[in-house]
């Protein structure tokens, strides 16, 4: 079953502008954590945060979790070309271990030059 | 270089074939999934195996098959009964509690 939501299902903004994609889910977890996808390949892992964490931040990326309104935003800043992919949130439900990892329909981020 | 390599990249099959989609890991990790995604949406869970000779079905388990005899290796067999074949398969594989690294893919085409 597919827990988390992100929205906008699709962004587009120019380069140089700030991004924001945000994931709502409905049970407790443990963690919660962003993945990005380019077109036709795998997915990488981002960026995790665990719930007891409020922020946190990696390079030009960085992460809320609020667990009182179960939802989470990532913002990309200072965006580029590059970043164009689509981008999931997964999120990891408490006592249910670590295999039942859901993710969610993703946003489609368009950055154009 | 460590990571998980999925072959082949586009796999084309005639229905009512058996396909066997192949992922291999070098990252000494214990656990290892087999996800399918289809245009727009999400990952959906179809096996896991947290053990060499153990696993697990995940939430659209019907219509596939796998095996784990090997740490490394985990491949996915597409059967016949799987209604709807056609989409983009990802493995990945974890150890502990770290993040999922995945492979990038196999695209399998069944007409």
């Amino acid at each position: 079953s597919q827990q988390g939501e992100e929205d906008p299902q699709a962004l587009s903004i120019q380069e140089g502008e700030n991004a924001t994609m945000n994931c709502s889910y409905k049970t407790s977890i443990n963690n919660l954590q962003w993945y990005r996808q380019n077109s036709g390949r795998g997915l990488v892992h981002l960026i995790l945060i665990r719930s007891n964490e409020r922020e946190k931040h990696s390079g030009r990326l960085r992460v809320t979790l609020d667990t009182s309104k179960k939802s989470s935003s990532l913002l990309i800043t200072a965006s580029r070309a590059a970043d164009t992919a689509s981008y999931f949130c997964a999120t990891d439900p408490k006592n249910s271990g670590y295999s039942t990892l859901t993710f969610g329909k993703g946003t489609m981020l368009l950055v154009s030059p | 270089d460590g990571g998980i390599t999925q072959s082949p990249k586009y796999l084309f099959r005639k229905e009512g074939q058996n396909v066997t989609l192949s992922c291999e890991q070098n990252l000494n990790h214990d656990a290892m999934y087999w996800y399918r995604q289809d245009p727009g949406q999400g990952l959906r869970l179809i096996y896991y195996s947290q053990i060499v000779n153990d696993f697990q079905k995940g939430d659209i388990a019907e219509g596939y098959s796998v095996s784990r005899e090997k740490k490394e290796s985990f491949p996915l067999t597409v059967t016949s009964a799987q209604k709807n074949p056609t989409a983009f398969y990802l493995c990945a594989s974890t150890t502990g509690n770290s993040p999922l690294h995945f492979g990038n893919g196999t695209r399998l085409t069944v007409t």
